[in-house]
């Protein structure tokens, strides 16, 4: 099936430092979400995306939706403990078995987070 | 919380037994799914619902079965466990109209 390709995979960093990570897939997508997810918790929306080229911003965390639409990235700035989690990239690809009237989504293997105080 | 609330949250049990996972929302969303969640494989789509009594498989379907009844109440079966479904299983909810899904706290599953 189709994939998303997250990067990296995990980030050891120090409190203060930015952050980037980003998905790519070999299809075009119509939307893009970033979901953080805390231990014991299920996946909480960050941000949605839904236009190439979109840039939108939720505090400290800014996403962009690739002009391609075939690619995302989060940058968190100025990281403090809290923002310890595992972060999950998902699109809603264009093909036709996909999305549309059910919305369903393709999840990326997710990038690790570990703030140092 | 987007008002979704999953039973059991932690369950242990042997292979062979039929297990049922219940996902419960508040939001009168039409649009249900069922995840799970495996190391190095991020989530994936077992079975989802588009409404009362309409559902279809997702990739990971085999082994599952689904069932929604009710508009909040959407309902995951193994029918005879096996220990490569241990798992953490998470719901989720979403709106017709490009929306995103929210998702439940999870279940986590461990089959022996």
């Amino acid at each position: 099936g189709q994939q998303l390709n997250q990067s990296p995979q995990s980030m050891f960093i120090q409190e203060g430092e930015d952050v980037s990570m980003n998905c790519t897939s070999s299809s075009i997508f119509n939307t893009w979400l970033w979901y953080k997810q805390d231990p014991g918790e299920g996946p909480v929306l960050l941000i949605a995306l839904y236009k190439a080229g979109e840039l939108t911003s939720n505090g400290r965390l800014t996403a962009q939706f690739g002009i391609t639409r075939k690619d995302s990235f989060l940058n968190i700035s100025a990281s403090i403990p809290s923002d310890v989690g595992i972060y999950f990239c998902a699109g809603q690809p264009s093909s036709l078995n996909y999305g549309g009237a059910t919305n369903k989504l393709i999840f990326g293997t997710g990038t690790l987070l570990a703030v140092q105080p | 919380d987007a008002g979704i609330t999953q039973s059991p949250r932690h369950k242990v049990t042997e292979t062979g037994t039929p297990v049922t996972l219940r996902c419960h929302q508040t939001e009168n969303h039409r649009y249900m799914y069922w995840y799970r969640q495996d190391p190095g494989h991020g989530l994936r789509l077992i079975h989802y619902s588009y409404g009362v009594k309409d559902t279809d498989k997702g990739e990971v379907s085999d082994g599952y079965s689904v069932s929604r009844s009710k508009t909040e109440d959407f309902l995951l079966t193994l029918e005879s466990a096996t220990s490569s479904q241990t798992s953490v299983y998470f719901c989720a909810i979403s709106t017709p109209g490009n929306q995103p899904q929210h998702f439940g706290d999870g279940t986590r599953l461990s089959i022996l």
